[in-house]
């Protein structure tokens, strides 16, 4: 079954340092893509990369970067120089087009920076 | 201002009542989703379409409704068949099926 696991309920880190979100997966699928959301208290979900199946290099977009690991099958968010407004829930998602075009979520981590 | 809408951000109804929600979205994206999300959960995919008049069950669809008569108009009913109708209510659109989701506010739905 195709399915998103995210095993850290909550993650804490100190402004300014980096810090990384677990994201494992299970697809069978040759053809899929990757997903990192942001989840602020206001509830709004928020895009933050996106990293396809057949990408050979690794995903960045400003401060975050997914560490892509396809024999491995993670896709790690990192967030380096964390700051204050990065305090969030983030969720890992895949998209699979094999039984209907569907996205699936994992069950989100909740980041907490520190001052 | 592109972006998707979802009205209203809090909603209050009593058991036994149909209610709908509204999501419009001005990206002249095709596809459209609705998720619900409960506390301390992920996203469950309720309904999706990626056309004018076309569109399917997600993993939740039991005791909702949907139509897609328009391209920018996504509405979702939630009937009194649901069961558990309580959560947070989700609205998303990308320009393709694959692509990255654009999310409305939400809509937070209570029951009583």
């Amino acid at each position: 079954a195709q399915k998103i696991t995210q095993t850290q309920p909550g993650m804490f880190v100190q402004e300014k340092e980096a810090v990384t979100l677990d994201c494992t997966y299970d697809t069978s699928d040759q053809s899929y893509g990757l997903f990192w959301y942001k989840q602020p208290s206001s509830g709004e979900m928020i895009f933050l990369i996106y990293q396809g199946s057949y990408d050979e290099q690794n995903a960045t977009e400003g401060r975050y970067s997914l560490n892509f690991q396809k024999a491995r099958k993670s896709a790690n968010l990192v967030i380096s120089a964390s700051q204050l407004g990065d305090s969030a829930m983030y969720f890992c998602a895949m998209f699979r087009n094999t039984g209907g075009f569907k996205t699936i979520f994992g069950a989100g981590t909740r980041l907490f920076v520190k001052a | 201002d592109g972006g998707i809408t979802q009205s209203p951000k809090y909603l209050f109804r009593k058991e036994g009542q149909n209610v709908t929600l509204s999501c419009e979205q001005n990206l002249n994206h095709d596809a459209m989703y609705w998720y619900r999300q409960d506390p301390g959960q992920g996203l469950r995919l309720i309904y999706y379409s990626q056309i004018v008049n076309d569109f399917q069950k997600g993993d939740i669809a039991e005791g909702y409704s949907v139509s897609r008569e328009k391209k920018e108009s996504f509405p979702l009913t939630v009937t009194s068949a649901q069961k558990n109708p309580t959560a947070f209510y989700l609205c998303a659109s990308a320009r393709g099926s694959g692509g990255e989701q654009y999310f409305g506010p939400g809509t937070r739905l209570t029951v009583t």
